[in-house]
């Protein structure tokens, strides 16, 4: 079993559409939460950070921890086709900072 | 130059070649890592250098072979490389090697091996 499963995709969304993406997990000692951004030919960029559970809001992004049920999601309203790339969910432990990863979903957004 | 910079951008190389891949950070981080990403696949995380010190090497082969000469600096050397190797190879820091801090990434080198 993965540590960390995500839906490759690709997801495509017209513009203006609310988007939902999805990470879950299985190892309990994951304490932090990011998302990671990243377009064709470059490397990740942060997008939002998530200490334990809860939601965090920036912007048009939301995202959600759910440590009940190893479940992470990453909200995006009014989507723009700039949001076009893939995306990257990471978690940490709260003792080690070895990142895991989720493949990456990628994220079309049509005009 | 800002963040955290590679070169080449680009890299074609035979499997007898010897090559290597430069990493520079300009925010005063401690901490560098190299990972590799292939398609459809999680990131891997294959070296980890904590103020110039290797604490990570997940079982990479020795065909890869990591440098730090200072804090600012990371160098991946190459040689006698598999086509399966090709792939994005992605640079990282952080403030330091510990729990929650924020990774930032290079735009990664693209290496195909022939």
């Amino acid at each position: 079993q993965k540590e960390v499963e995500q839906d490759p995709g690709p997801l495509s969304v017209p513009e203006g559409a609310i988007v939902s993406l999805n990470c879950t997990y299985s190892n309990s000692a994951f304490q932090y939460f990011m998302w990671y951004r990243q377009y064709s030919r470059k490397g990740p960029e942060l997008l939002m950070y998530t200490y334990s559970s809860g939601n965090k809001e920036d912007g048009r992004f939301t995202a959600q921890v759910d440590k009940s049920s190893k479940y992470i999601s990453l909200f995006i309203r009014d989507s723009q086709p700039s949001d076009s790339a893939t995306y990257l969910c990471a978690m940490s432990p709260y003792n080690f900072n070895k990142f895991y990863f989720g493949s990456g979903t990628k994220l079309n957004v049509k005009p | 130059e800002t963040g955290v910079t590679q070169t080449p951008r680009h890299l074609v190389m035979g499997m007898t070649n010897k090559k290597s891949l430069k990493c520079e950070q300009h925010l005063g981080h401690n901490a560098m890592y190299w990972y590799k990403q292939s398609a459809k696949k999680p990131l891997e995380l294959m070296f980890v250098y904590n103020f110039k010190e290797q604490t990570e090497n997940n079982s990479v082969p020795s065909r890869f072979s990591p440098e730090c000469p200072n804090s600012s600096h990371l160098f991946l050397h190459l040689h006698t490389l598999q086509p399966e190797d090709s792939a994005l190879y992605l640079c990282a820091s952080s403030q330091e090697f510990l729990a929650g801090d924020t990774q930032y990434f290079g735009p990664g080198t693209r290496l195909t091996v022939l």
